[in-house]
């Protein structure tokens, strides 16, 4: 695998279901980042890690649990969505080595449907 | 007030024809960053090209040129000989590095199409 890899690809969820997202990352970043893509909406960032330790949550509400338990892997668990969640989920990784740079590069996504 | 603003939400090119996708800006740190992303209907944002602010020249990235009006604010993406493949949605985003944050501010997108 290269580049970011995202699982599952779609997801259909019920309002009571716990379900999770994840993301690799095979490039050797110490930051990854979850963005929520709603339709015709500008991508919105929700949450940051940087070697690991979380460093921004955009108010994201609490239905919304991240999870990096190294630098090469990200969680999104999701209980308790409501139908407005309904959204393409990105997740991206970059490296933070300081400067204006620091491309971030993003994954396939994960479209979520809540039913 | 909107930190990147895209005028345009269509836009159609001929085929081998020049388009430019309109960017402009705001901020008021002096330090950023200015990146142009493509997202096809797969999904997938795939980094186009980078234009730093301090940077004294335009950035370019083969068919790829970033058109940087500094003063104006604007930073118009130019894809020269248009191909078929290039029918997707662009995204213009900026990171702030002054605020010592990470994030990229994303526009509303542009939706290229390319006519045959």
């Amino acid at each position: 695998e290269t580049g970011v890899t995202q699982t599952p690809r779609h997801l259909v969820m019920g309002m009571t279901n716990k379900k999770s997202l994840k993301c690799e990352q095979h490039l050797g970043h110490n930051a990854m980042y979850w963005y929520k893509q709603s339709a015709k909406k500008p991508l919105e960032l929700m949450f940051v890690y940087n070697f690991k330790e979380q460093t921004e949550n955009n108010s994201v509400p609490s239905r919304f649990s991240p999870e990096c338990p190294n630098s090469s892997h990200l969680f999104l668990h999701l209980h308790t969505l409501q139908p407005e969640d309904s959204a393409l989920y990105l997740c991206a990784s970059s490296q933070t080595s300081g400067g204006d740079y620091n491309e971030q590069f993003f994954g396939p996504g994960t479209r979520l449907t809540v039913l | 007030a909107q930190k990147i603003t895209q005028t345009q939400p269509g836009m159609f090119v001929q085929e081998k024809e020049a388009v430019t996708l309109d960017c402009t800006y705001d901020t008021s740190d002096p330090s950023y960053g200015l990146f142009w992303y493509k997202q096809p209907s797969s999904g997938e944002m795939i980094f186009l090209i980078y234009q730093g602010s301090y940077d004294q020249q335009n950035a370019t990235e083969g068919r790829y040129s970033l058109n940087f009006q500094k003063a104006r604010k604007s930073a118009n993406l130019v894809i020269s000989a248009s191909q078929l493949g290039d029918s997707a949605m662009y995204f213009c985003a900026m990171r702030e590095v002054g605020a010592g944050s990470y994030q990229l501010t994303f526009g509303k997108g542009t939706k290229l199409s390319v006519i045959p």
